[in-house]
């Protein structure tokens, strides 16, 4: 059981640049989330989604987006990088409603320069 | 939408002293707040958390409190330890998502 998994752990890219951030949960959460964590800063929804096939945008999802096509996978797409977007990226999962708190992943250092 | 704040944004405690963060919230449909201790370069980890027809939850050194009619809660943690410096998000929950909404953090440092 290795709960939430993100991949990759940093990364640096250069503007106008894409790439897509992995997340793999094996807990058979349905409720998946994106957040991102800029210095000394606390944690803004990018996108979330409820299952499978269902996703929706949270508080920061401009340039942005995601996919959910299995319970296990949730990658988040950046087109076009820009500086604004360097920050920490961490991918949470959650079971039933309000049952348990979230189960975050290890995170993602991505630096845009 | 819902809006966490919490205070203070840092916090000083000589080890073995008491440490209180508060949070106040505004959606009046919120019903969980959990609490989220983050070390530096890692993941926020819950420590305790706290359900809308609670009005206090105890584990060990930690304790929160949630007043509903005053939409606030806040974290007690006593005898406090070196190992306690982090940075602790409070966040609140509202919708059938489960969609957590993060207070700005508050970081904890414990003196010797």
């Amino acid at each position: 059981n290795a709960g939430v998994t993100q991949t990759p752990k940093f990364r640096i890219l250069k503007i106008g640049q894409s790439m897509t951030l992995q997340c793999t949960q094996d807990m058979n959460h349905n409720y998946m989330y994106w957040y991102r964590q800029d210095p000394g800063m606390g944690l803004k929804l990018i996108y979330y989604s409820v299952g499978a096939g269902i996703t929706d945008k949270g508080e920061v999802p401009n340039g942005y987006n995601v996919s959910r096509s299995t319970t296990e996978d949730f990658p988040l797409r950046l087109e076009l990088a820009a500086p604004s977007q360097t920050s920490v990226y961490f991918c949470a999962s959650s079971g039933q409603t309000d049952k348990n708190g979230y189960t975050f992943g290890s995170g993602t250092r991505l630096t845009v320069v | 939408g819902e809006n966490v704040e919490q205070h203070p944004s840092t916090l000083s405690v000589q080890e073995g002293d008491s440490a209180v963060i508060k949070c106040t919230y505004s959606d009046s449909a919120s019903n969980y707040f959990p609490w989220y201790k983050q070390e530096l370069g890692k993941r926020p980890q819950l420590i305790i958390d706290i359900r809308s027809n609670v009005g206090e939850k105890k584990d060990q050194r930690i304790a929160v409190t949630l007043n509903k009619t005053a939409k606030h809660f806040s974290l007690h943690i006593t005898e406090t330890q070196p190992e306690d410096s982090a940075v602790y998000f409070c966040a609140g929950v509202t919708g059938t998502a489960s969609k957590l909404t993060f207070g700005t953090g508050t970081r904890l440092q414990v003196t010797l």
